[in-house]
């Protein structure tokens, strides 16, 4: 069975500090997919990123930058110089890979989710 | 423009009604997903097709019942509605196994 484990469930911070939200994850699949989804106040589920297993460079988009950890099992996400508009929920979730076939194939697992709050 | 619809957004009903959840993706994709966001955030599968056709059937009761017309919607009836069914219901849509883009949500309060 495959389970997304976030142990934050809250950050509190100031604006523009940096902060990093973990993940670790768990699958007997040999290939699968990583995911990062934001739920801002509003409720909607808004993708961030896709990773691969096959895949362990690391991402950086804007402010926004992922470390992909195969060896430790984790997906981590930072975000620098934070925003107010960064506050909301972030999911970390799993699905396996086309390639890898099995029950967990199209199904997102998801972790908790951390609750980000970011102070002006 | 909308990419994947929901209606309605807000759902407010007696215990023991009948309920329809509609949802709508303009993507071209292939596969249509539900799932439920607990009041503790937790978001889990339910239910999966792929061009129609019922892949993925998690462990939900049968009151739950999903009916996909043709490849662009997928919607979600639920009979005998019970208090433990109030949640926010997500409909997702996905080319294959590839990212899951996500509705605005459902949120049905069962009195």
């Amino acid at each position: 069975a495959q389970k997304v484990t976030q142990a934050q469930t809250e950050i509190s911070v100031v604006e523009k500090e940096d902060v990093t939200l973990d993940c670790v994850y768990e699958t007997r699949d040999t290939t699968y997919y990583l995911f990062w989804y934001k739920q801002p106040p509003s409720g909607e589920l808004v993708f961030l990123i896709r990773r691969n297993s096959f895949d362990e460079q690391n991402e950086i988009s804007g402010r926004y930058s992922w470390n992909f950890q195969k060896s430790t099992s984790s997906f981590n996400f930072t975000i620098t110089a934070s925003q107010v508009v960064d506050s909301a929920v972030y999911f970390c979730a799993l699905s396996g890979s086309p390639y890898a076939g099995g029950t967990s194939y199209g199904k997102l697992t998801f972790g908790q989710g951390t609750i980000l709050t970011v102070h002006p | 423009d909308t990419a994947v619809s929901q209606t309605p957004k807000y759902l407010v009903t007696q215990m023991g009604n009948d309920k329809s959840i509609k949802c709508e993706q303009n993507l071209g994709h292939d596969t249509m997903y539900w799932y439920k966001q607990d009041s503790k955030k937790f978001l889990k599968i339910m239910f999966s097709y792929n061009n129609k056709e019922l892949i993925i059937n998690e462990t939900v009761p049968n009151r739950f019942s999903p009916k996909s017309p043709d490849k662009a919607h997928l919607n979600l009836h639920i009979n005998s509605l019970e208090l433990g069914d109030s949640a926010v219901y997500f409909c997702a849509s996905s080319w294959g196994a590839n990212t899951q883009y996500f509705g605005p949500g459902t949120r049905l309060t069962v009195l």
